[in-house]
């Protein structure tokens, strides 16, 4: 059962910010928020993770509200090799149970 | 390429017969995963090994579908008796076990096994 929900999809234009936005109102103390994103018939990609500080690597940035009910992915200058679906999944670190439950994701069309 | 390698990378099978996915994790990853995607779904668990040991097996895992891991290295999904409702991607990734600084605990997935069934 996923445990986050995303908007089914959004678009932004190519050369903008792209904000993608969560909501994992339920999420656990020892939760974290992770991102991945899975281009057309590919695996899916890691792009980031956190716990409750924000977050910014190569990819993008992931600023997760103080109360960590909810999160946002952003892609600072969206290119067309960007559009993909975009999965926010909350995820236990290590122990027993720390598989991957995708949803349905959010779909990123970058347009032009 | 140090990632995740699944081989074959497409497989076209008629009805009733056995199939057999190869995955060979990044190096020293001792836990390995398996998912099932169908067009227009999220990837879905199946199984996961922690080394040879597989701990945690989906329903959707039918008694025609086993996974091995012998040595905790590379794996196996196997099908036996496909059926058109076996079509899909199967993706397989891994992770180290314990959370390092270093290494972290982030799950990498390989490029998926399409199958179709016919």
């Amino acid at each position: 059962d996923a445990k986050t929900t995303q908007p089914p999809s959004m678009d932004c234009a190519e050369g903008r910010a792209a904000n993608l936005p969560c909501n994992h109102s339920t999420i656990s103390g020892n939760e974290y928020v992770y991102w991945y994103r899975q281009i057309h018939s590919q695996g899916p990609q890691y792009i980031i993770h956190g716990l409750k500080n924000n977050e910014t690597n190569e990819m993008a940035s992931l600023i997760i509200t103080e109360d960590r009910k909810s999160s946002t992915l952003i892609l600072p200058h969206a290119t067309l090799r960007d559009t993909a679906v975009y999965y926010c999944i909350v995820r236990v670190e290590g122990g027993a149970n720390s598989k991957l439950t995708f949803g349905k994701g959010i779909t990123l069309s970058v347009r032009p | 390429d140090t990632g995740v390698s699944q081989d074959p990378r497409h497989k076209i099978t008629k009805r009733g017969q056995n199939v057999t996915f190869r995955c060979d994790p990044i190096s020293e990853h001792n836990r390995l995963y398996w998912y099932r995607q169908t067009l227009g779904q999220g990837p879905e668990f199946l199984t996961y090994f922690q080394n040879e040991a597989q701990l945690e097996k989906s329903r959707l895992l039918s008694d025609r579908f086993s996974a091995e891991r012998p040595k905790g290295s590379f794996s196996t999904l196997e099908i036996q008796r496909t059926e058109q409702g076996d079509s899909a991607m199967y993706l397989c990734a891994s992770s180290p076990q314990t959370y390092t600084e270093w290494t972290g605990n982030t799950i990498y997935f390989g490029e998926g096994s399409w199958l179709t069934v016919v």
